[in-house]
């Protein structure tokens, strides 16, 4: 069975620019996350999907960061206009089951760098 | 959402057992308790969950004391291919998250 896929696996761009990262998380999983995870830190949730439904965006810096989640299946984090703050590496998640304290299966991550 | 703390790193040797314990002493009723190993480069790994007494699986056993502000992560007979960051979580069906680890480093 396939796991998570997450793309691209690096990005580096320049302050002020644009970017996105993608998600498709296993087949059959309607509960989906997003996870920014700093250097040294444990990740830190920043949206959480149940379907299409976004039930849990409380942490996500909704001036510069948006995700969607059209079809309750691959799932877009944008970032517009990025800052230097934002190097990290953005973890994407799966579930079978809804319910934040599931088991989440885990993509490679995207790394980013903002020059 | 209830705090955890947990060390920052602890140091075994091979086929030694390896205890991790983490104190979450603001634990709720409907908490639940779950572990997570990381591997550089890599997402975070399930490895086991807990509500209380004792869960074991194929690779570790978590022991929760009947208080529930503490768990422990039981390691038995670690191998060089568990030196990781080992996370411990207190959530529920809302709210989940992460601290920051405990890296094992495992010798030869």
């Amino acid at each position: 069975e396939a796991g998570v896929v997450q793309s691209p696996r690096y990005k580096i761009i320049e302050k002020k620019q644009p970017v996105a990262f993608w998600c498709n998380p296993i087949s059959g999983h309607n509960t989906l996350y997003w996870y920014r995870q700093n250097l040294g830190q444990g990740p830190e949730l920043l949206i959480r999907y149940e379907n299409e439904e976004a039930v849990d965006d409380s942490q996500l810096p909704k001036d510069r960061f948006s995700a969607e989640r059209l079809k309750g299946v691959d799932s877009t984090l944008k970032i517009q206009p990025a800052e230097l703050g934002d190097s990290a590496v953005y973890l994407c998640a799966s579930s079978p089951r809804q319910g934040a304290y599931n088991e989440q299966f885990f993509g490679p991550g995207t790394r980013l760098t903002v020059l | 959402l209830a705090k955890t703390t947990q060390p920052i790193s602890m140091d075994s040797y091979e086929g030694q057992e390896v205890n991790i314990t983490c104190s979450h002493n603001n634990i709720a009723t409907n908490d639940y308790i779950t572990w997570y190993q990381q591997f550089p480069s890599q997402g975070p790994r399930f490895i086991i969950q807990g509500y209380k007494t004792k869960v074991t699986n194929e690779v570790a056993s978590l022991f929760i004391p009947a208080d529930r502000k503490s768990s422990t992560l039981s390691l038995p007979r670690v191998s060089l291919s568990d030196t990781a960051v080992y996370y411990c979580l207190v959530g529920n069906d809302y709210k989940l998250s992460f601290g920051a680890g405990t890296t094992v480093t495992v010798r030869a």
